[in-house]
């Protein structure tokens, strides 16, 4: 079955670490997306990439860093510089412009 | 950014009723999207109306857009305790990207 995973499901940081998330689809689709969303609160959107090889920055991206060198990857660091990451974090991909989202299951990051 | 806006943020009702969600935009749009969200899960895409659509049906929902107002509606006719989640809507902002609201929690009891 076509899907999108993301994990793992919980990560738990410590202060001053680098943590990956990591999403991956087999849905064949060209756009990626990561956003966090905060408890009882909206999807904030912290990087997109629409093509392998390329991505940029959303409303909140920083702390945070991506890669896309597979088109089924987009993996998301959560870097020491993030002052606040705890937050449940949900990768999405899309087909490309007017589609809907396919959304993971989401990474709850707590720092501890 | 945060483009879309959802009213009410929390809806009860009993089951058998109809739920109606709203959601206010403030830029133009080119399609906006419906998603349901259960409890510490993903999002699930419901539903996509065009700008150039007024109105769409999908099983118990049904979706209207007004450009004029920047505005739209969720209708779920004849609810059930499983439709119990959040609702959000979504608009593309400038292309290739989706703005999210900070949704709707609705609980149906039984």
């Amino acid at each position: 079955d076509g899907g999108i995973t993301q994990s793992p499901k919980y990560l738990f940081r410590k202060e001053g670490q680098n943590v990956t998330l990591s999403c991956e689809q087999n849905l064949n689709h060209d756009a990626m997306y990561w956003y966090r969303q905060d408890p009882g609160q909206g999807l904030r959107l912290i990087y997109y990439s629409q093509i392998v090889n390329d991505f940029q920055k959303g409303d909140i991206a920083e702390g945070y860093s991506v890669s896309r060198e597979k088109k089924e990857s987009f993996p998301l660091t959560v870097t020491s510089a993030q002052k606040n990451p705890t937050a449940f974090y949900l990768c999405a991909s899309a087909p490309g412009f007017d589609y809907g989202y396919t959304f993971g299951s989401g990474t709850r990051l707590t720092v501890v | 950014s945060q483009q879309g806006e959802e009213d009410p943020q929390a809806l009860s009702i009993q089951e058998g009723e109809n739920a109606t969600m709203n959601c206010s935009y403030k830029t133009s749009i080119n399609n906006l999207q419906w998603y349901r969200q259960n409890s510490g899960r993903g999002l699930v895409h419901l539903i996509l109306i065009r700008s150039n659509e007024r109105e769409k049906h999908s099983g118990r929902l049904r979706v209207t857009l007004d450009t004029s107002k920047k505005s739209s509606s969720l209708l779920i006719t004849a609810s059930r305790a499983a439709d119990t989640a959040s609702y959000f809507c979504a608009t593309d902002e400038g292309f290739q990207k989706l703005v999210f609201g900070t949704g709707t929690r609705l609980l149906v009891s039984p």
